[in-house]
């Protein structure tokens, strides 16, 4: 089964508003990653987490790594109509080579202006 | 990202036909992989590759092969095994260690 879960799995959100994701782990990971997937696209790279408790930020993006290593979420203030996309984590499992990552199913979110 | 092409973007199989999905990266990345998205699903592993001439069973490898005999190359053959083929293929590569991967544009596959 999948051992990196995301909640929700849908998000609606108006334009302006703030938003979280949540991506939680069965297992420690030694890392965890976000990649966005607007419609039609690929995959894109946002950011890596590494340390226990670790928070990053991108403009309107925070990202947070919890202090277990086993969870993280992603949070999108003043959500804007550029922010629609799939967000997915991905994590390595402690127990993985270092070459394979677990990726959540994703958090679709859609905007409204 | 510019350095991984994949072709072709749409491809379409017969019953008991096997296709080969290409992937070429010019990033000189050790690490090649191999994935499947389903909706609803995220991305599913299916073969992956840390050195030339080496690759790994992914979470959903039945029914597919790979092979690494050019580090810039890591095609994917979709045997007739694989039942359930209608999916979106994505190919990525990665730098050493616990470096971001880098995707292709994707390939779609349909059963005629």
């Amino acid at each position: 089964g999948q051992q990196v879960m995301q909640i929700p799995q849908y998000q609606h959100v108006q334009e302006g508003e703030d938003f979280t994701t949540y991506c939680n782990s069965s297992t420690t990971l030694s890392n965890i990653q976000w990649y966005k997937q607007r419609p039609g696209g690929h995959p894109v790279f946002l950011i890596q987490l590494v340390k226990s408790g670790e928070v990053k930020k991108q403009k309107r993006l925070t990202f947070q790594f919890g202090e277990a290593k086993k969870n993280s979420s992603l949070h999108i203030t003043a959500t804007q109509t550029t922010d629609v996309g799939t967000y997915f984590c991905a994590g390595r499992m402690t127990t993985d080579s270092w070459g394979k990552l677990q990726f959540g199913a994703g958090t679709q979110v859609v905007v409204t202006p | 990202d510019g350095g991984i092409t994949q072709s072709p973007k749409y491809l379409f199989r017969k019953e008991g036909q096997n296709v080969t999905l290409s992937c070429e990266q010019n990033l000189n990345h050790d690490a090649m992989y191999w994935y499947r998205q389903d909706p609803g699903q995220g991305l599913r592993l299916i073969y992956y590759s840390q050195i030339v001439n080496d690759f790994q069973k992914g979470d959903i490898a039945e029914g597919y092969s790979v092979s690494r005999e050019k580090k810039e190359s890591f095609p994917l053959t979709v045997t007739s095994a694989q039942k359930n083929p209608t999916a979106f293929y994505l190919c990525a590569s990665r730098d050493r260690g616990d470096q971001p991967q880098h995707f292709g544009d994707g390939t779609r596959l349909s059963i005629l």
